[in-house]
């Protein structure tokens, strides 16, 4: 089956520093990738639709500048979080399909845990 | 607007006993994909099942069944013979039918399956 593969799985780093999430398709070409941004207990909430070899698509009130977001080939898309504060503390994930039609699942990767000292 | 609601914030279900997840949603297209994803406290994202709304049968998986009521618009989740493993974060997720890549989710169902 499809296989996404998320790297780092936790970041810890003090505040001010930028962290750079990947997300891999191992197995598959994805044109298409998403980064979502979860709360504690809470469901996941769509950050940008990254896009190859073109701009990322970013939802409301997602701060293009705070997350920048490269898809340079089709395999591999980054989020770097850039001057990182305590508020961007979260949990990343990151998905990709490889059938545009829609009767194919998102696959995800493990996540990233990011906390913010 | 598409939307997706889970009514259930949390459910208990003993083991081997059979369990529903609750699943509305809101569309006025006519094709769409509705989705199950089982998240872990570690945190990943596993899918389990997909009904399209084209589908005349009721998608089935394994212990996983969807119980697919078109005309209510209900994609309640069927989870057979409860294992203590199934203890999760169970959420909905509907294909966006304005842009078929993107998911809606749901708020999401706690589950927890005790001995």
């Amino acid at each position: 089956g499809a296989v996404v593969s998320q790297h780092p799985s936790r970041v810890i780093c003090k505040s001010g520093t930028s962290v750079k999430i990947e997300c891999r398709s191992l197995d598959f070409q994805a044109t298409t990738m998403f980064w979502y941004r979860q709360f504690p207990k809470k469901s996941l909430m769509l950050m940008a639709t990254s896009n190859e070899g073109s701009k990322a698509t970013y939802e409301q009130g997602v701060e293009k500048d705070k997350f920048l977001i490269n898809h340079a080939s089709l395999t591999l898309s980054t989020l770097t979080v850039t001057s990182a504060h305590p508020e961007d503390s979260s949990f990343y994930i990151c998905s990709a399909s490889e059938d545009r039609a829609g009767n194919q699942p998102q696959h995800f990767g493990d996540g990233t845990r990011l906390s913010i000292l | 607007a598409q939307k997706i609601t889970q009514t259930q914030p949390g459910m208990f279900v003993q083991e081997k006993e059979a369990v529903t997840l609750d699943c509305t949603y809101d569309t006025s297209d006519p094709s769409y994909g509705l989705f199950w994803y089982k998240q872990p406290s570690s945190g990943e994202m596993i899918f389990l099942i997909y009904q399209g709304s084209y589908d005349q049968q009721n998608a089935t998986e394994g212990r996983y069944s969807l119980n697919f009521q078109k005309a209510r618009k209900s994609a309640n989740l069927v989870i057979s013979a409860s294992q203590l493993g199934d203890s999760a974060m169970y959420f909905c997720a509907m294909r966006d039918p304005l842009n078929t890549d993107k998911l809606i989710f749901g708020t999401g169902t706690r589950l927890q399956v005790f001995p």
